[in-house]
Order: structure tokens, then C-alpha cells, then sequence
């Protein structure tokens, strides 16, 4: 158990509609990302958080939003969903942008589009 | 922003062969590079990792080694046994305005024939 809780773990929902996939990081930690991985691609940087700021972004769609609570959990709010949204999201955490280090994954939440 | 190249994306080996994953990077600031494990199905773990100021790092059967002037670092596995057999992701992560973001490579298909 990485300590990164991620929910639902399985969503399944029509094109055009609107999902919300949430994220509790570790216990201390204060910088939350955001992965995308589709069938058969590597783990796509979406966007991270660090104590309830956005601080990077890479390569979210403009359907796609994000954000960090006060108790440091996140959401990624996903809109007007495309097939090709499709896709293992995973939230990470580490323990915030003042040191280079190892980032803990949840399990996942596995979207199908249909 | 910071491109990681791996290869190769699929490996196969017999059961107490070596296996030798390789990634380059492009951002010369990048000082952490991690690799990820990825079994079916469950989230990435971390098995080993290294920083820019060390050119090799061992654990067990597993060591990974990395050339800065060359901007590139391999993952080497001895004595492969069939549990080796999963998604292996190397990683290279440096400063970008403020924050360290882990930028992935595609991954490479590990596949331990017993």
C-alpha cells in the first residue's frame, strides 16, 4: 500500500457526460500529479499540485480540470468525454516541489468511455 | 520540457538471463532519475533510483547506471526469474519554475521465460 488513495477505481460512462476522480495523497505530503496512461502508451504528466496551487501543467486537454483542497486532496474533473478519453488515471504524491524524489502512486481509476 | 526515450519496448529473456533496459533524456537540469515497476493490472512502484551525482547504484539483482555527459541511464537486471516479468518504466525528473516533475519514458515489456 502506497499510502495514495485513489476513487472509484472503475468508471464507466457515456461520451459527452462529466466524471470527477478523486485523490488523497500520503499522510505529509504536500505535491499531487496527475498521469494519464491509455493502452499501450507510457504515463502522460497531466498536471500537478502543490498545497492547493497548480504549479505545472503538461499535456491536459482544455475538458480537463484539476484541483487541491485545503486538506490536500485532489480532483481531476473530466468534461464532455471523447472515446479516446478512455484510460488508467493515476494520482501520485511526493513530498512537495523542495526535493527531488521518489513519487508514490495510487491504484488507479480505470475510465471506459462508451 | 524534458523528453525521455526508452528501449526497447519489449524484452523477452530466458529465466536467469540478464535483461538491460535503456532511456535517454533531453533536459540537462534533470538530477533524479527513478525506475518504476508496473505489474498487470496495479499501480507503479518504485525499485531502485538514481541522482545525477552518482554515476551507479546496486540493489541485489538489480542496478542501474548513469552517464550525464551522454544524458542517458540503464536499468540491469541479473538472474531474471519469472515475478521480473512486468512493465518496467525509467523516469527522469528535474526543476521546471519551482516544481520536479517526473517525466516518463514509454516503457519496456519485460517477459521472463521460465
Amino acid at each position: 500500500d502506497s499510502g495514495v488513495t485513489q476513487t472509484p477505481k472503475h468508471l464507466i460512462t457515456a461520451t459527452g457526460q462529466r466524471v470527477t476522480l478523486r485523490c488523497s495523497p500520503r499522510s505529509g505530503d504536500l505535491s499531487v500529479y496527475w498521469y494519464q496512461q491509455s493502452l499501450d502508451q507510457g504515463l502522460q504528466f497531466l498536471i500537478q499540485y502543490y498545497n492547493g496551487e497548480e504549479r505545472a501543467k503538461g499535456n491536459i486537454l482544455e475538458r480537463f480540470s484539476a484541483q487541491q483542497f485545503p486538506d490536500l486532496h485532489s480532483e481531476l474533473n473530466l468534461s464532455s468525454l471523447e472515446l479516446g478519453d478512455s484510460a488508467l488515471y493515476f494520482c501520485a504524491s511526493s513530498v512537495g516541489q523542495l526535493m527531488n524524489t521518489e513519487a508514490f502512486f495510487g491504484q488507479g481509476t480505470r475510465l471506459t468511455v462508451v | 520540457g524534458e523528453n525521455v526515450e526508452q528501449h526497447p519496448s519489449t524484452l523477452s529473456v530466458q529465466e536467469g538471463d540478464s535483461a538491460v533496459i535503456k532511456c535517454t533524456y533531453s533536459d540537462s537540469a534533470s538530477n533524479y532519475f527513478p525506475w518504476y515497476k508496473q505489474e498487470l493490472g496495479k499501480r507503479p512502484q518504485l525499485i531502485i533510483d538514481i541522482r545525477s551525482n552518482v554515476g551507479e547504484k546496486k540493489d541485489q539483482r538489480i542496478a542501474v547506471t548513469l552517464n550525464k555527459t551522454a544524458k542517458h541511464f540503464s536499468l540491469h537486471i541479473t538472474e531474471t526469474q519469472p515475478e521480473d516479468s512486468a512493465v518496467y518504466f525509467c523516469a527522469a525528473s528535474g526543476a521546471s519554475g519551482g516544481s520536479y516533475i517526473p517525466t516518463f519514458g514509454r516503457g519496456t515489456s519485460l517477459i521472463v521465460h521460465p
